[in-house]
């Protein structure tokens, strides 16, 4: 079954950088997902497309502190220079044949 | 740039259908490497993929709204539609549209708030 988990909430201070973790299900380690950010009160804004070979796809207009990584199950979203504005839920999604599923979402707090 | 735009009542009754409408423009409804979703966000709650079509009619449900959904296209209109039958107030949420692209970005709706209430 195709599932992504994500830990409900992270923290980091003003300035720093925060990675964030998206865990594919097992036998779906190739399988690539997108980054979503949903600010307080707005609708979702497409991130990044990311491979499972780190490549990666960014939507128009996000800013070079926003890049994404890979290994194995595991995608990553990296966020550097942490803005106030970075404080948002962040959902990872992904398409398999006939299906697609989001994570639960994380909630990044900016300290 | 292509944009997505959501339309329908923003009230339904229980045990009604919800009918909800996304107009594209921008760019052609008809692409080999899109798939034309409705994902839906109830209040305080994470986000929840409801349906997709293809262009060519080829349609994906989640299984556990399956017997309810149904999302059609008409090309002519570059529009796709989301109809949810029997509806009840759990159903009650932000919808939202969206496109994703095969090897490319993917573009969502602003969202339409849908109450279900007498």
């Amino acid at each position: 079954q195709l599932v992504l988990t994500q830990s409900p909430s992270a923290s980091a201070s003003l300035g720093a950088s925060v990675k964030l973790t998206c865990t594919l299900s097992s036998g779906h380690s190739s399988y690539a997902i997108s980054w979503h950010q949903q600010q307080p009160e707005k609708g979702p804004r497409y991130l990044m497309k990311l491979n499972s070979d780190g490549s990666h796809i960014k939507g128009d207009g996000i800013p070079d502190r926003f890049s994404g990584s890979s290994s194995g199950a595991e995608r990553y979203l990296i966020i550097s220079s942490l803005q106030s504005e970075d404080e948002a839920d962040y959902y990872c999604q992904t398409w398999g044949t006939g299906i697609q599923v989001f994570g639960g979402g994380t909630k990044l707090t900016v300290l | 740039q292509l944009q997505l735009q959501e339309s329908g009542p923003g009230l339904v009754k229980p045990s009604e259908t919800l009918s909800l409408i996304c107009t594209v423009s921008g760019g052609s409804i008809i692409s080999s490497s899109h798939y034309w979703g409705w994902i839906r966000q109830p209040p305080g709650k994470g986000l929840e993929w409801i349906g997709s079509i293809y262009y060519s009619g080829d349609t994906y449900y989640n299984p556990s709204l399956k017997s309810r959904v149904t999302i059609s296209i008409d090309t002519s209109k570059n529009q796709f539609s989301l109809k949810l039958s029997s509806v009840t107030a759990a159903d009650t949420a932000v919808y939202y549209c969206q496109l994703v692209v095969v090897g490319a970005g993917d573009y969502w709706g602003q969202g339409t708030l849908v109450t279900v209430s007498s």
